[in-house]
């Protein structure tokens, strides 16, 4: 597709539930971010891959979130145990190798709402 | 990275010219100044960015003041589409590097 795809748009879990979010990005796009914006702030650094190698966590806020991605493409965020303090909208952003921010595109998001 | 300070809203009508101030006093020699805009329901979306210079592309201009202690982003012509929030970045860029959005500001233009 020409954009960052991401499923589900929308997704209702009940406390203690787990979760697991996709991204598709840009074909080719080697570099893959993903992001967490809770309501009214902006969006906060969670992990990058380059490629399927997953070069910084340091943005996950637990240890129940775990990202992976397996064939260097699509990329799935999981969180374990979901907890209300989750609730945000879960951003994706791809890149080609060696672009700076100029370069990046994000997909639209999947609001979790946990209840 | 440097820390920005932008207001928390400001408003424009259809037309006019947005002028969207950011302070980053701390900022080094070698950090760039970025904008991204989020319109709502959809991911941020990058605008324009500069070192020292000021800059143009078609969506707006970047003006950097001398000391680089500052900076304002203009949208020359307003339109309805313009509202968002617009987040000033300041970053020692390289490949792969990870934003701080902060708050931003909520830009409203009206009819």
């Amino acid at each position: 597709g020409a954009g960052v795809s991401q499923s589900p748009r929308y997704k209702v879990a009940k406390r203690g539930q787990d979760v697991a979010l996709r991204c598709d990005p840009i074909s080719g796009h080697v570099s893959l971010f993903w992001y967490q914006q809770a309501l009214g702030q902006g969006p906060e650094f969670l992990t990058y891959f380059q490629n399927e190698a997953q070069l910084d966590k340091s943005g996950l806020p637990s240890d129940r979130f775990f990202a992976e991605r397996p064939e260097g493409s699509v990329s799935t965020l999981k969180i374990q145990r979901t907890q209300q303090e989750d609730s945000a909208v879960y951003l994706c952003a791809s890149s080609f190798p060696g672009q700076g921010p100029n370069g990046y595109t994000f997909g639209s998001g999947t609001r979790l709402t946990v209840v | 990275d440097a820390k920005t300070t932008q207001p928390p809203s400001m408003d424009c009508a259809e037309g006019r010219a947005a002028n969207l101030p950011c302070n980053h006093s701390t900022i080094s020699g070698n950090e760039y100044v970025y904008w991204y805009r989020q319109i709502h329901s959809q991911g941020p979306q990058y605008i324009i960015h500069g070192l020292k210079n000021n800059e143009t592309n078609e969506m707006a201009s970047l003006i950097i003041t001398e000391d680089r202690k500052s900076s304002t982003l203009i949208l020359p012509h307003a339109t309805l589409r313009d509202t968002a929030v617009y987040y000033c970045i300041v970053i020692l860029t390289g490949a792969n590097s990870k934003l701080t959005f902060g708050k931003g500001i909520t830009l409203s233009v009206r009819p």
